[in-house]
């Protein structure tokens, strides 16, 4: 039994250049969720899937921030011109429709100098 | 989804039972309560949920008050690998709604 995996684990960029994030969610979970965590805040909501369909996205933090899970398996979080307030934990969670407990992954932690 | 109100941090002695309470005097018939931690730079790990009934497992133990205004989650036999911050979330049934996670209280076991 796997868990959620997300890579990379740690990303440092430059401020202005994109990132991306990948998540693959536990086997045969429908619902892939994203989250932010600053430090010492609790995670907060971004976006979620239901198989490929992104059923919400408006709390996506601006339009640099995209989302995608063209398969219905795994998604991928991508950041336009990076800026440093988007230093944070980047956290994905999947979940399987009837049961809805959400289990997570171990974040991608980045930095933006 | 009701908020929740958790004391800010507790401390615990190792091998003692750690009681972390948890206020949710909005929440609704339909709103189960679940409880996460996070030990410090991993995502947040599932711990137990419940709807009116305390709950069992291998990790812990829930107790929802009759009113179901409040909950304590009970760590029975507290470890060092214990100290976390723990949420308690109040959410619709079956809902496919994301998380709202407030400040959580931070557990320290002492040795």
């Amino acid at each position: 039994d796997t868990g959620v995996s997300q890579n990379p684990r740690h990303k440092i960029t430059k401020r202005g250049q994109n990132v991306t994030f990948r998540c693959d969610p536990i086997s045969e979970h429908n619902r892939l969720y994203w989250y932010r965590q600053t430090l010492g805040q609790g995670p907060e909501f971004l976006t979620y899937f239901q198989n490929e369909a992104q059923l919400e996205k408006s709390r996506l933090l601006s339009d640099r921030f995209s989302a995608e899970r063209p398969k219905g398996s795994f998604s991928t979080l991508e950041i336009q011109r990076t800026e440093q307030g988007d230093s944070a934990m980047y956290l994905c969670a999947s979940s399987l429709i009837g049961s809805e407990t959400q289990y997570f992954g171990p974040g991608t932690r980045l930095l933006v100098l | 989804d009701a908020k929740t109100t958790q004391p800010p941090s507790m401390d615990c002695a190792e091998g003692r039972a750690a009681n972390l309470p948890c206020n949710h005097s909005t929440i609704s018939g339909n709103e189960y309560v679940y409880w996460y931690r996070q030990i410090h730079s991993q995502g947040p790990q599932y711990i137990i949920h419940g709807l009116k009934n305390n709950e069992t497992n291998e990790m812990a133990s829930l107790i929802i008050t009759e009113d179901r205004k409040s909950s304590t989650l009970i760590l029975p036999h507290a470890t060092l690998r214990d100290t976390a911050v723990y949420y308690c979330i109040v959410r619709v049934a079956g809902s496919a709604r994301q998380l709202t996670f407030g400040s959580g209280t931070q557990l320290t076991v002492l040795p």
